[in-house]
């Protein structure tokens, strides 16, 4: 089964601090991986793709095909990062499928 | 302002009653999605087109129907057989169906069936 799994619903830092969003997927094959945020009253947005292998506002995220996970980290968390973040998979069918999202929240 | 709109912003609509969604794109794209959000389920998608005059359903098809009869439109409807309609309803178009293409969102409708 095709699969993308994100634990945590919400994820509190303070600022400064470092953020890891954790995303697991399941996949035969080789997986294409996305990370989507969507801040307050924004639309939906591509971040990161894992095949571009780029830093986006600060943020990185490694496949790793052993531990099966795409995380995303920050090494140090901002408030404007404060926002609904989802990991999506490239399906076989032509498609995205997403996790159900962690809630970013940045405290001053 | 360019790129993906969806009307109306929020859409009231009586048990029982089909609704039409709009999403139209200016973008070019030849690959459209319909997908519903809800809290704590994220997002999952119920329709999706990568072509002119075809489209497939996705993992929430059940209640829901699409016409792609143009290529910048692809509107969602939601029938009275959906059992749970209320939601955040959100299109999205990408270049190609291929995967390294980024899907663009829209603003969605949020759907309240009382």
């Amino acid at each position: 089964a095709q699969r993308v799994t994100q634990p945590e619903k919400l994820l509190s830092v303070f600022k400064g601090a470092p953020v890891e969003l954790k995303c697991n997927y399941s996949y035969s094959g080789s997986p294409e991986l996305f990370w989507y945020v969507q801040y307050s009253r924004q639309r939906l947005q591509l971040l990161l793709r894992h095949i571009s292998r780029e830093s986006i506002k600060g943020f990185t995220a490694d496949l790793n095909k052993g531990e099966t996970s795409f995380h995303l980290k920050k090494p140090f968390a901002q408030e404007e990062d404060s926002a609904m973040y989802y990991c999506a998979l490239w399906r076989s069918q032509g498609n995205l499928i997403f996790g159900k999202g962690t809630k970013l929240s940045v405290k001053p | 302002d360019g790129g993906i709109t969806q009307s109306p912003k929020y859409l009231f609509r009586k048990e029982g009653q089909n609704v039409t969604l709009s999403c139209e794109q200016n973008l070019n794209h030849d690959a459209m999605y319909w997908y519903r959000q809800d809290p704590g389920q994220g997002l999952r998608l119920i329709y999706y087109s990568q072509i002119v005059n075809d489209f497939q359903k996705g993992d929430i098809a059940e209640g829901y129907s699409v016409s792609r009869e143009k290529k910048e439109s692809f509107p969602l409807t939601v029938t009275s057989a959906q059992k749970n309609p209320t939601a955040f309803y959100l299109c999205a178009s990408s270049t190609s169906s291929g995967s390294s293409y980024e899907q663009y969102f829209g603003p969605g409708t949020r759907l309240t069936v009382t």
